[in-house]
């Protein structure tokens, strides 16, 4: 069955470091979401990729799809300690599946 | 503009008691979604509901577990008998015919 898979597990970086998620999936994927869950709270949707080679644009937020539709990336430029919280891509091919999630800490 | 409403928040139960949770979705929105999130499992989908009705199940662990969603504004998920290996954090989440979901709060849930 699909599978997706997510790296790293965490990543802790300075203030003003930049910060990047990868998602990978074993089939291609129709379409692809990022959610971001801050600390005891819950997943909070952050955007979707449709289109193949897709990148997408939030502020200091960089989302790509790849060519083949099997992987994404989130990028975060110049983090800040808002950006605190583990970040989930969703696979979606027939059935919604979810990486393992990145979370990221920063110091301030 | 109320969100999700999922309640208990907490709920803390022995093994072998009947668990049922609840969940009332946006209003307006016609899909349901119900999750379990886990350190070991991160988070799974277990059933989602579009108009009311069951569309996709297979991620419904066991029998011991069954949803149900009478009408548009509520959705039960039942654990029948629980067991430790339910505890989890579960989720409820509505959409209206588009990707975005909106999760709820969730609900804790301890067996012991």
């Amino acid at each position: 069955g699909q599978q997706v898979m997510q790296i790293p597990q965490y990543q802790h970086v300075q203030e003003g470091e930049d910060f990047t998620t990868y998602c990978n999936s074993s089939t291609t994927l129709s379409n692809i979401q990022w959610y971001k869950q801050r600390p005891g709270g819950h997943p909070v949707f952050l955007i979707q990729l449709v289109k193949s080679g897709e990148v997408k644009k939030q502020k200091r937020l960089t989302f790509q799809f790849g060519e083949a539709k099997k992987n994404s990336s989130l990028h975060i430029t110049a983090t800040q300690t808002t950006d605190v919280g583990t970040y989930f891509c969703a696979g979606n091919n027939n059935d919604m599946r979810f990486g393992a999630g990145t979370r990221l800490t920063v110091k301030p | 503009d109320a969100g999700v409403i999922q309640s208990p928040r907490h709920e803390v139960t022995e093994m072998g008691q009947e668990v049922t949770l609840r969940c009332k979705p946006i209003s307006g929105h016609n899909s349901l979604f119900w999750y379990r999130q886990t350190m070991m499992r991160g988070l799974e989908l277990l059933i989602y509901f579009n108009n009311n009705v069951p569309i996709d199940d297979s991620g419904m662990p066991e029998d011991r577990f069954s949803a149900k969603m009478p009408n548009a504004s509520f959705s039960t998920l039942k654990i029948q008998p629980s067991e430790p290996r339910d505890s989890a954090v579960y989720f409820c989440a509505s959409s209206l015919g588009s990707p975005e979901q909106y999760f709820g709060p969730g609900t804790r849930l301890t067996v012991t």
